[in-house]
């Protein structure tokens, strides 16, 4: 399938430190990203999300860089906090629908 | 605004039922998609709709069908639920979806499947 999740990798950051997270996207002509937290039990919750025509966006305590040169994408939280220890997912919009990354679990440490 | 909303949250069912699920969008959302969740396979699209009509479909056998009705709420079907079956499953709406979307896709939160 699209999304396959047999192992999913785990970025380990203590309290207060930044956080960087990367994505492959498939499909060059993409021309919107969006990425999603899930914490466990919940679904996934919207956080920020860009369009091909831009190279970054910022939001709050969040920023996301889009290179298009090399169909990548990079989440990057900014004083990570206990409550962002999450699993992150990216997706690139589809033929009506949107096709999501492995993910990747964050855990802040203390 | 309230969010996208699913029903039942939890269910346990046995080999060889059928289930139903249910999603209501976001009011004023007419794109409603559904996405299978497992640890094995990560988020797997299953179908798309919009104004009732699916535009799209994931790779899952006929067991999984789903439809969606003149406000938007959408249903999900499974039949001849296998033990592979079990797994999270994820309605998301947004405004028109679109090809590609370009409007924010919003998940509810899930329908946690047990197939005994």
């Amino acid at each position: 399938g699209e999304s396959v999740g047999l192992h999913l990798p785990t970025l380990s950051v203590q309290e207060g430190d930044n956080s960087i997270i990367n994505c492959a996207y498939s499909n060059s002509a993409s021309d919107y990203f969006i990425w999603y937290k899930q914490e466990s039990g919940k679904g996934p919750q919207f956080i920020i999300d860009i369009r091909s025509n831009m190279d970054k966006r910022q939001g709050q305590r969040v920023t996301v860089l889009l290179n298009k040169t090399v169909k990548h994408l990079s989440l990057q939280i900014a004083a990570t906090q206990p409550g962002d220890s999450a699993v992150y997912f990216c997706a690139e919009a589809g033929t009506y629908k949107y096709i999501f990354g492995t993910g990747t679990r964050l855990k802040v440490l203390a | 605004k309230a969010g996208v909303t699913q029903t039942p949250r939890y269910l346990i069912k046995t080999r060889g039922q059928q289930v139903t699920l249910s999603c209501s969008p976001i009011s004023g959302h007419r794109s409603v998609s559904w996405y299978q969740q497992t640890p094995g396979q990560g988020l797997q699209f299953l179908f798309e709709y919009f104004s009732e009509t699916q535009r799209n479909k994931g790779n899952f056998p006929g067991r999984f069908s789903g439809r969606q009705f003149s406000n938007s709420r959408s249903e999900m079907n499974v039949s001849t639920l296998e033990l592979g079956d079990s797994a999270l499953y994820l309605c998301a709406s947004s405004s028109t979806g679109g090809h590609p979307p370009t409007d924010t896709q919003y998940f509810g939160p899930g329908t946690r499947l047990t197939v005994l």
